[in-house]
């Protein structure tokens, strides 16, 4: 697939569990964070995104946290389904800034 | 996806041959992105665009050259391919700098031999 064999870290989950997808950041000066899911074959794909003046937010089964003392995003899923399979990706920016930097991924595995 | 289409989807071409990705889009968005995808690093910006003929380096731009003559369109050129050029580009699209009603095309999976 388009992920092209990432070496990437793995998370194995059962359905019906919930999965917890770390992330940390590195700029200080980013305030707008997104999460984005990549299956196989295919673009990244929005899932939820957080600013920094908050601490959660909440989707549809997806809660994003954000710790900005230790620059630390999670992603919560609930009741991981075999359709959440895939990589996952934070992503930061800031003001003034036209870029958006990703992070490395993380692989979720989902067995029945 | 949401009116975002890269061509080609795949191709295969020998080193020091110049080669063309481009990016079509129907969402009048003003913001334009190449992004590269590589084992161990994620995505990584390679050029983009805010604008008609308005274009700036990314993270890794060195080999490559974009131009954007009109909203649509956003091609990237890799004037001399080299095998380090080997790689699944992304072309996204944003409706402003902030990031909002952003979208990914499939990719283009690109060989250099």
């Amino acid at each position: 697939g388009e992920n092209v064999g990432l070496h990437l870290p793995t998370l194995s989950v059962q359905e019906g569990d919930n999965s917890i997808i770390n992330c940390a950041y590195s700029n200080s000066a980013s305030d707008y964070f997104i999460w984005y899911k990549q299956e196989s074959g295919k673009g990244p794909q929005f899932i939820i995104d957080i600013r920094s003046n908050m601490d959660k937010r909440q989707g549809q089964r997806v809660t994003v946290l954000l710790n900005k003392t230790v620059k630390h995003l999670s992603l919560q899923i609930a009741a991981t389904q075999p359709g959440d399979s895939a990589v996952y990706f934070c992503a930061e920016t800031y003001v003034n800034t036209d870029k958006l930097i990703f992070g490395t991924g993380t692989r979720l595995q989902v067995f029945p | 996806d949401a009116g975002i289409t890269q061509s080609p989807r795949h191709k295969v071409t020998e080193t020091g041959t110049p080669v063309t990705l481009r990016c079509h889009q129907t969402e009048n968005h003003r913001y334009m992105y190449w992004y590269r995808q590589d084992p161990g690093h994620g995505l990584r910006l390679i050029h983009y665009s805010y604008g008609v003929k308005d274009t700036d380096k990314g993270e890794v731009s060195d080999g490559y050259s974009v131009s954007r003559s009109k909203t649509e369109d956003f091609l990237l050129t890799l004037e001399s391919a080299t095998s380090s050029q080997t790689s699944v580009y992304f072309c996204a699209i944003s409706e402003d700098q902030g990031w909002t009603e952003a979208f990914f095309g499939q990719g283009t999976r690109l060989t250099v031999v």
